[in-house]
């Protein structure tokens, strides 16, 4: 079964440090696609990133960064030089192909909090 | 502009008193889905489409109905709502080709049942 894991559940940092929110998830299809989303404090949800299962490669966009590893089923998302802008409920989630079309498990969410 | 679209945003309701929410996209995605979100759970499937006439149960469907009448339109019904369907409601869309594409949310419907 799919699921989906983010056991931080509120990470609070000081302006410019940098963070790692943790996502391990468990599936036993060898197609899925793995998935960011940002929620911050106006609550509506932003994608951020995605990746297929093929595609290990890591990748960086500006201050953001994702470290993916099939061996450990992870999919780590880093912010270099934190920002009070970044605070929100990030979200990492699974999709993988069903009979009805994509089924998509969300993590728990990991609440970041950015001090000045 | 390209958007999902929700109504009502903010519902107050009685136990059993059937509602609908309206979910509109107008970027001819072929997929469409509904989420709850409550505190500590993060997003729950409840119900997606891939197309018009199909749809598929998420994760917890019980309670709810939809249908996929038109491309654009994805409707949430709560036959008998109750208090444990209190939630935070988000209807999204996506492309649903094989590349997968991000889905695209509503702005969150915030229902209450008393």
């Amino acid at each position: 079964a799919q699921k989906v894991t983010q056991a931080q559940t509120e990470i609070s940092v000081v302006e410019k440090e940098d963070v790692t929110l943790d996502c391990v998830y468990e599936t036993r299809d060898t197609t899925y696609y793995l998935f960011w989303y940002k929620q911050p404090p106006s609550g509506e949800l932003v994608f951020l990133i995605r990746r297929n299962s093929f595609d290990e490669q890591n990748e960086i966009s500006g201050r953001y960064s994702w470290n993916f590893q099939k061996s450990t089923s992870s999919f780590n998302f880093t912010i270099t030089a934190s920002q009070v802008v970044d605070s929100a409920v990030y979200f990492c989630a699974l999709s993988e192909y069903s009979t009805g079309g994509f089924k998509t498990i969300f993590g728990a969410g990991t609440r970041l909090f950015v001090k000045a | 502009e390209a958007q999902v679209t929700q109504n009502p945003r903010y519902l107050i309701t009685v136990t059993g008193k059937k509602l609908t929410v309206t979910c509109s996209q107008n970027m001819n995605h072929e997929y469409m889905s509904w989420y709850r979100q409550d505190p500590g759970l993060g997003l729950r499937q409840i119900y997606y489409s891939m197309n018009v006439e199909v749809t598929d149960k998420g994760d917890v469907p019980e309670g709810y109905k939809v249908s996929r009448k038109e491309k654009r339109n994805f409707p949430l019904i709560l036959e008998s709502p109750s208090p444990n369907q209190t939630s935070l409601y988000f209807c999204a869309s996506s492309p649903g080709d094989v590349s997968y594409n991000e889905q695209f949310f509503g702005p969150g419907t915030r229902l209450t049942v008393l």
